[in-house]
């Protein structure tokens, strides 16, 4: 139980162009939603966090214009990179958090690699 | 404030030799406490966790952590080490009282040399 997808695995762009990435909470119901950014060789760092029907909050430093997060239903949020320049490219992971006992952990997705051209 | 130190940033060691991996913490109150593993261009994968009772515990690929309060530590351990066990390693701690946000450490690369 517990899984998180996301969609796509890997998608390259060129600049100035918007890209979106799903996360989707496939066997449980995600109340809030997290979405990191990874670059190679580094820790993971919080982006935002986005509660159900509610706007994100997003971490000191991220721009809330750049990248948009929608998180319209318990099961699917998504983060939009809106005009993609290549210091974009990076690998961006989701996870989801639950209910009840679940809400102490947060399940990962498999990550993203974006690349920006 | 909360933060996560793991003070390796690399380690190595013989396929067959024991590892243990350090994780510091600064939090507040009781902390939920997890070790995750990454492998290259690979998402997160829980090892093991801690939320309370029995300080030692067991998770997957026969690994386990110690929580010791008096010292903020929970140290990722295995007798044994694999060639397969290479990868990066990650400590977090869970902060409750902001929304479920985790607090991730820098890492430690795990290299496994035959």
């Amino acid at each position: 139980g517990a899984v998180v997808s996301q969609h796509p695995s890997r998608v390259i762009c060129k600049s100035g162009t918007s890209v979106k990435i799903e996360c989707r909470s496939l066997d449980f119901q995600a109340t809030t939603m997290f979405w990191y950014r990874q670059f190679p060789k580094q820790s993971l760092m919080l982006m935002a966090t986005s509660n159900e029907g509610s706007k994100a909050t997003y971490e000191q430093g991220v721009e809330k214009d750049k990248f948009l997060i929608n998180h319209a239903s318990l099961t699917l949020s998504t983060l939009t990179v809106t005009s993609a320049h290549p210091e974009d490219s990076s690998f961006y992971i989701c996870s989801a958090s639950g209910t009840g006992s679940g809400t102490k952990e947060q399940y990962f997705g498999p990550g993203t690699r974006l690349t920006v051209t | 404030a909360q933060s996560v130190t793991q003070p390796d940033i690399h380690i190595t060691v013989s396929e067959g030799a024991s590892l243990e991996l350090r994780c510091n913490y600064s939090y507040g109150a009781t902390p939920y406490l997890f070790w995750y593993v990454q492998s290259p261009g690979q998402g997160l994968q829980l090892l093991l966790k801690y939320f309370s009772g029995d300080t030692l515990v067991q998770g997957i690929k026969g690994f386990e952590a110690e929580f010791k309060r008096s010292q903020s530590s929970f140290n990722l351990r295995k007798p044994s080490v694999h060639w397969s066990d290479a990868a990066e390693y990650f400590c977090a701690v869970g902060a409750m009282g902001t929304g479920n946000q985790f607090y991730f450490g820098t890492g430690t690369s795990l290299t496994v040399i035959p």
